[in-house]
């Protein structure tokens, strides 16, 4: 099975900063893979799929890069309703498989 | 818009089953597939296996493969998830979520329900 590391574990940045959280695989995906956020108690909402590719409607402070092993997603300007958990996924292989998460707080 | 709305918290017992729904809403229901994944307290998420709602074809995880069944009923528009053999281990949040691709599984989401808790406790 692939197993998904994500980095840092836990992140606080304040209002404006640039975060960066990193998504690796333990064998190549190639580009097959989606960020999810989710925010306490509710459903994850999808962000970006293909490594690169912004979901319909989703702000383009957000932006993805990486392919094989690693990847990165980049909030370039962070905003207050950004806080919660970020999770990547890799559906190059089954089973399909998650990060353990990023959780960011706004300072 | 696209919606799942997914059945109420369940509680069970060790050994017992347990089967939630999901019902779509807002999309040609046949047209996509429903995946079901879970996520256990503190835990990451995981993804437990998919019907096409078109073809009735299934995907599961291997490590649900004995104990997960899915199923749909078109004419309600609705996906099943039904685990069987409960543990505590099994106590989570179950969500369905829509696949990306219409006609084929792409294997990521781009709609999710609510999700459902299910208690496994004596």
């Amino acid at each position: 099975d692939i197993q998904m590391t994500q980095s840092p574990s836990s992140l606080s940045a304040s209002v404006g900063d640039r975060v960066t959280i990193t998504c690796r695989a333990s064998q190549g995906i190639s580009s097959w893979l989606a960020w999810y956020q989710q925010k306490p108690e509710k459903a994850p909402k999808s962000l970006i799929y293909a490594a690169s590719t912004l979901h319909s409607g989703v702000p383009s402070r957000f932006s993805g890069s990486g392919s094989g092993t690693e990847f990165t997603l980049t909030i370039s300007s962070l905003q207050p309703e950004d806080f919660g958990t970020y999770y990547c996924q890799q559906y190059n292989f089954y089973p399909l498989s998650f990060g353990g998460g990023t959780m960011v707080e706004i300072k | 818009q696209v919606q799942l709305v997914q059945s109420g918290a369940e509680v069970k017992k060790p050994g017992a089953s347990v089967k939630v729904s999901c019902k779509a809403s807002g999309y040609t229901f046949t047209n996509y597939a429903i995946h079901w994944v879970r996520q256990a307290p503190g835990q990451r998420l995981e993804w437990m296996g998919w019907i096409n709602a078109g073809n009735d074809n299934t995907k599961y995880s291997q490590k649900f493969q004995d104990r997960v069944t899915i199923t749909r009923d078109t004419s309600a528009s609705t996906a099943y998830m039904e685990l069987s053999s409960l543990r505590s281990q099994d106590t989570a949040v179950y969500y369905c979520a829509r696949d990306v691709c219409s006609g084929t599984s792409c294997n990521h989401f781009d709609n999710w329900g609510l999700g459902t808790l299910v208690t496994v406790s004596s």
